[in-house]
């Protein structure tokens, strides 16, 4: 079954880089795209970018300079990192699932989430 | 970027009563309006997808409708398991934007 699962470290001091791990199972990557979505604590969903099936990434404006997306596809794996952060980049972040290739744009899956903390 | 507005942001209903959650776009998104549902300890659940459109495994009693700007989902004779938290998506355009979310209770 389709399954998304991500992991990295719960504490990250300020200034520095996140980084976190999307592994996933039950679909391949060169077929989906995968996308990360975080959540501040209280607060909406914000769409961060996304890995296509191609390799090819897009990413939120707000977010483009400090936001890379990378893979692994022979380890099933999407790899964000997120330099510079902030207390305000507190939050859960999540990687999902966009529902088939022609342009749907929405997500048939996610991950359970992982919860950031951003904190000296 | 769309700006999704969602109200109520909170709302308390009983099991048997039906709702209503309305999602309103800053400008135009023709019917590209997904709805998903969040519970604590599942992943968010995909519900409808272009406005109306119910994802597979999605019980008959939720309904998605609107275009343009205006949307609703409205969930018909409640069950226990649907009191969640809800969230509208637009997937017209990039970036993607979401609601601020409609937490459902039990009343």
């Amino acid at each position: 079954q389709v399954q998304l699962k991500e992991s990295g470290p719960g504490l990250v001091q300020p200034s520095q880089t996140l980084s976190l791990t999307c592994t996933v199972s039950g679909f391949s990557l060169t077929s989906y795209n995968v996308h990360w979505v975080r959540q501040p604590p209280g607060k909406g969903l914000e769409w961060m970018g996304r890995m296509r099936y191609n390799g090819d990434t897009s990413y939120n404006s707000a977010l483009k300079s400090r936001l890379s997306i990378s893979r692994d596809t022979s380890k099933n794996q999407v790899f964000l990192k997120m330099n510079s952060l902030q207390t305000d980049d507190t939050g859960t972040y999540y990687c999902t699932r966009e529902a088939g290739l022609g342009g749907a744009w929405y997500f048939d899956y996610w991950g359970q989430g992982v919860m950031v903390t951003v904190s000296s | 970027d769309v700006q999704m507005t969602q109200s109520p942001s909170y709302l308390a209903a009983s099991p048997g009563e039906s709702v209503s959650i309305s999602c309103k776009a800053s400008k135009s998104i023709n019917t590209y309006l997904a709805w998903y549902q969040e519970k604590p300890g599942k992943t968010n659940k995909l519900l409808i997808y272009s406005g109306s459109t119910l994802q597979s495994g999605t019980p008959s009693r939720f309904s998605g409708s609107g275009s343009g700007t205006d949307f609703t989902l409205t969930i018909r004779s409640l069950e226990p398991e649907d009191f969640a938290v809800y969230y509208c998506q637009q997937h017209n355009e990039y970036p993607l934007t979401f609601g601020s979310g409609t937490k459902l209770e039990i009343k």
